[in-house]
């Protein structure tokens, strides 16, 4: 199984701040790569797909990138609406396979 | 406007069996790939099966292999999965997926329904 190691597993920043999240794939997936919202109690929200574009209606203050089997979200200018866990997730292979998730906290 | 909706959730003793059932509207159900992700309380994401468009494969995670099976009924708009044999770490929120490629089958996950709950203890 492809494994997703995700970083950090927990970040605190403050509002107006720039963040990076990185997941690192135990093998090439090449840009199989998803990131998700996910706030407490409500079900996940897809913001990225094929490591680097949008889902129709996120803002570009989310962006995605790839550089061999790393893959980092990068979040502009955090709003409160912002703090929430996210989680990067590979599909290029079966079984698909998640990252254990970064909580983004206000600082 | 995109909807998946749930149901079939509850409380079942372990080795008992439990269906779910999610609804699709709003787009074209039969032309998706679907599936299956579960989060079981204060833990990540798991994926748990996926079932192309026309059913022409089925896939599961190894943890649920010969217990849970997935299937889907075009005709009705409705994604299911049977589930067997259940046991108390089966506990999760089941949510449904939608896949964004028209007969694609890499569930590249564009939707996820409310979830629904599944509690499995005596």
């Amino acid at each position: 199984d492809i494994q997703m190691t995700q970083s950090p597993s927990s970040l605190s920043a403050s509002v107006g701040d720039r963040v990076t999240i990185t997941c690192r794939a135990s093998q090439d997936i090449s840009n199989y790569l998803a990131w998700f919202q996910q706030k407490p109690g409500k079900a996940p929200k897809s913001l990225i797909y094929a490591a680097s574009s949008l889902q129709s209606g996120v803002p570009s203050k989310f962006s995605g990138s790839r550089s061999g089997t790393d893959f980092t979200l990068t979040i502009n200018s955090l709003q409160p609406d912002d703090f929430a866990t996210y989680y990067c997730q590979q599909y290029s292979t079966y079984p698909i396979t998640f990252g254990l998730g970064t909580r983004l906290e206000i600082k | 406007e995109v909807q998946l909706l749930e149901s079939g959730g509850g409380l079942v003793q372990p080795g008992g069996s439990l269906r779910l059932s999610c609804a699709g509207s709003g787009f074209s159900f039969s032309n998706f790939a679907m599936g299956w992700v579960r989060q079981a309380p204060g833990r990540g994401l798991e994926w748990v099966s996926v079932i192309t468009a026309s059913d022409s494969w089925r896939k599961y995670a190894d943890f649920v292999k010969g217990r849970f099976s997935i299937a889907r009924d075009n005709s009705e708009n409705t994604l299911y999965l049977q589930m067997n044999s259940l046991r108390a770490e089966d506990t999760a929120v089941y949510y449904c997926v939608k896949d964004m490629i028209r007969n694609s089958g890499l569930l590249e996950i564009d939707f996820w329904g409310q979830g629904t709950l599944v509690t499995v203890s005596s």
